[in-house]
């Protein structure tokens, strides 16, 4: 089946730096999203890219969507506290609506 | 979009025994699915619970394990039955994702089994 590999696995920064974290695909997805979720919390949707090449933003958050449709990035500006929590990316497996979760990427913010 | 809630939020199991995860949402919707995540693990599909029909289950789940309710278009239940301690994880149901439109998640069930 479909698998996401993210990286890194873990981040510890301190407030104020920028993230960047990525996610790769052993095959090709047609949609790419960015989850976020916090501690006791279902995952909330950050992000959703649709096209090939495409770069989102928001806030500050800026996620792109791969040319190859194998990969896809996600990148935080100016980390602040509540940034705190693990990242997942997914895709839709191709022609139907089940999402496929990557393996996460936790971040914890150091004080 | 869509607010879903989960009943109960947290349990303690006893190993052998069954419990029923309630999931309800605030609208109408055509696609719910039922998550498993292990400790310190990403969530995996268990199934995809069908209004009017029997759930669509994902490789390496079965109905005797997992049977799924979906009686109308806001709500589902799953069951983890006959439980042992390789059950504890955290259970999420899901509503939306027809179409490309957002799929949204409730908060989990936090499942421990002893």
């Amino acid at each position: 089946g479909q698998q996401l590999n993210q990286s890194p696995q873990s981040m510890f920064i301190q407030e104020g730096e920028d993230v960047s974290m990525n996610c790769t695909s052993s095959s090709i997805f047609n949609t790419w999203l960015w989850y976020k979720q916090d501690p006791g919390e279902g995952p909330v949707l950050l992000i959703a890219l649709y096209k090939a090449g495409e770069l989102t933003s928001n806030g500050r958050l800026t996620a792109q969507f791969g040319i190859t449709r194998k990969d896809s990035f996600l990148n935080i500006s100016a980390s602040i506290p509540s940034d705190v929590g693990i990242y997942f990316c997914a895709g839709p497996n191709f022609g139907n609506e089940k999402l496929t979760f990557g393996t996460g990427t936790r971040l914890t913010i150091i004080p | 979009s869509a607010v879903i809630s989960q009943k109960p939020s947290r349990d303690i199991c006893q190993r052998g025994t069954s419990l029923t995860i309630q999931c309800q949402v605030d609208s109408q919707v055509t696609m719910m699915f039922w998550y498993r995540q292990q400790p310190g693990q990403s969530l995996t599909l268990i199934a995809t619970a069908n209004q009017g029909s029997e759930a669509t289950y994902e490789s390496g789940f079965v109905i005797d394990k997992f049977p799924i309710s979906r009686p109308n278009l806001t709500f589902s239940t799953l069951t983890v039955s006959n439980m042992s301690p390789e059950d504890s994880s955290i259970y999420l149901c899901s509503a939306g994702g027809q179409g490309g439109e957002t799929q949204y998640f409730g908060p989990g069930t936090r499942l421990l089994v002893l």
